[in-house]
């Protein structure tokens, strides 16, 4: 079965320094993969996403940058963190079902910036 | 994508069905009903999609009607674990492209009553 992996859970960090959050799927090839957030009180919010191997599209201009070095690993970067980083971050895959793919999300890290 | 309206939040006794009500009275032709829940500090989840038909999954029920400008989904037999923020989004079905992140608005908090 198929399974998407995201660490670490929770993070704490200060102002200034690098991020690096990392995301992994197994059981399956060539997955679309996706980088959302979600801050506090507030909706989901696509980051960025990638169709294969060192192709990513960012949707959003921002501190952020994103990496696929590999076929099921996803890497949410930052040099320099803002407090406005501060967030809910969500990996996601999709997966077809009956009619369309369907987006399956992984158990996301809570990044809190101080 | 077309723009959905839901109840802030709803009741509903443990055992007893959870109906959550939709509205979206500008979709599209070619735009599917999709939704998904979010517990407490976890990813989203899918739940169901339809486009003009009832459609029933091992999870709940998906009533659109004819004119297709609102819906219900059901959880037949709410338990204390279907507590959590539910989400009705219209769109058209992702064709693998990769570019179709989702936006979810604020939902419909759920909240099951032992």
């Amino acid at each position: 079965s198929q399974t998407i992996h995201q660490w670490p859970a929770t993070l704490v960090q200060p102002v200034g320094s690098p991020l690096s959050l990392e995301c992994t799927v197994e059981g399956t090839s060539n997955p679309n993969l996706y980088w959302y957030r979600q801050a506090a009180g507030r909706g989901l919010q696509l980051l960025f996403y990638s169709v294969g191997i060192g192709q990513i599209s960012s949707e959003v201009p921002q501190n952020l940058s994103a990496s696929r070095p590999q076929d099921r690993q996803f890497i949410l970067s930052s040099k320099k963190l803002l407090l406005s980083d501060s967030g809910f971050y969500l990996c996601a895959w999709s997966v077809w079902v009956g009619s369309s793919y369907e987006q399956y999300f992984g158990p996301g890290t809570r990044l809190t910036v101080t | 994508d077309a723009k959905t309206t839901q109840p802030p939040s709803m009741d509903c006794a443990e055992g007893r069905a959870a109906n959550l009500p939709c509205n979206h009275s500008t979709i599209s032709g070619n735009e599917y009903v999709y939704w998904y829940r979010q517990i407490h500090s976890q990813g989203p989840q899918y739940i169901i999609h339809g486009l003009k038909n009832n459609e029933t999954n091992e999870m709940a029920s998906l009533i659109i009607t004819e004119d297709r400008k609102s819906s219900t989904l059901i959880l037949p037999h709410a338990t204390l674990r279907d507590t959590a923020v539910y989400y009705c989004i219209v769109r058209v079905p992702d064709s693998g492209g990769g570019a179709d992140g989702l936006t979810f608005g604020k939902g419909t908090h759920l909240i099951i009553q032992p």
